[in-house]
């Protein structure tokens, strides 16, 4: 089955321990992303890879780092969360120009006290 | 740059009614658009999306929206609403130039629908 899958599907941590959370797909996809949802405000835009070994800023990177070393894996990594990160996070990939359309992974919902 | 409205944060409708979702959207380029679907406690899925082929786009569900450049509009429609369709809706905007896509993704803020008996 073609999908993005995110884990863990439930976080909750402490500020300033460092944490992972992985998205794998199996689409072959060039393009991966994350994002956040917060009520209000819809998804934003973390950071996103056209490709292996490239990657961007999106709206509101501050905080977190990414890395693609390989097509299918592209980890979300907070060096030292904070409460204000606590939030529902997705991962999405897509062919390279996302024209097609994104497929979403089922989220993360990460709580940092 | 790119920036998507959605300009009712609520809808409400009875079942068997049509439904009326509203998106206007603001681009320097041609843009790619999309709208999505999230059920409660659930990830997103994708119901349509334009890409510069015809203007009215049929989805899955029953679901169709019209492109309309002159107006910047891209309305989210149903002819009949069933109670399975309650959810919250995602207009979105893909960032293009010159043909090739940045990877940037723009979100409008979430339309809640509800659906009554």
């Amino acid at each position: 089955e073609a999908q993005v899958t995110q884990n863990p599907r439930y976080l909750i941590t402490v500020t300033g321990k460092k944490l992972t959370v992985t998205c794998s797909q199996n689409m072959n996809h060039e393009y991966m992303s994350w994002y956040r949802q917060d009520p209000g405000l819809g998804l934003r835009q973390i950071y996103y890879s056209m490709n292996v070994e490239v990657t961007d800023k999106g709206d509101v990177p501050e905080g977190y780092k990414v890395s693609r070393k390989e097509k299918r894996n592209f980890p979300l990594i907070l060096e030292s969360p904070s409460p204000n990160q606590t939030s529902l996070y997705f991962c999405a990939s897509s062919l390279q120009d996302g024209s097609y359309g994104y497929t979403f992974g089922s989220g993360t919902r990460l709580t940092v006290v | 740059a790119q920036s998507v409205t959605q300009l009712d944060s609520h809808v409400s409708v009875s079942e068997g009614t049509p439904v009326l979702l509203r998106c206007n959207y603001s681009s320097s380029y041609s843009p790619s658009l999309f709208w999505y679907v999230q059920h409660p406690n659930k990830g997103l899925q994708l119901l349509l999306k334009y890409t510069s082929a015809a203007t009215l786009v049929k989805g899955i569900n029953g679901f169709e929206a019209e492109f309309k450049k002159s107006e910047t509009s891209f309305h989210l429609t149903k002819p009949s609403a069933h109670m399975s369709d309650a959810a919250e809706y995602f207009c979105v905007v893909s960032v293009l130039s010159g043909g090739t896509s940045y990877g940037k993704l723009t979100f409008g803020q979430g339309t809640i629908l509800t659906v009554h008996p």
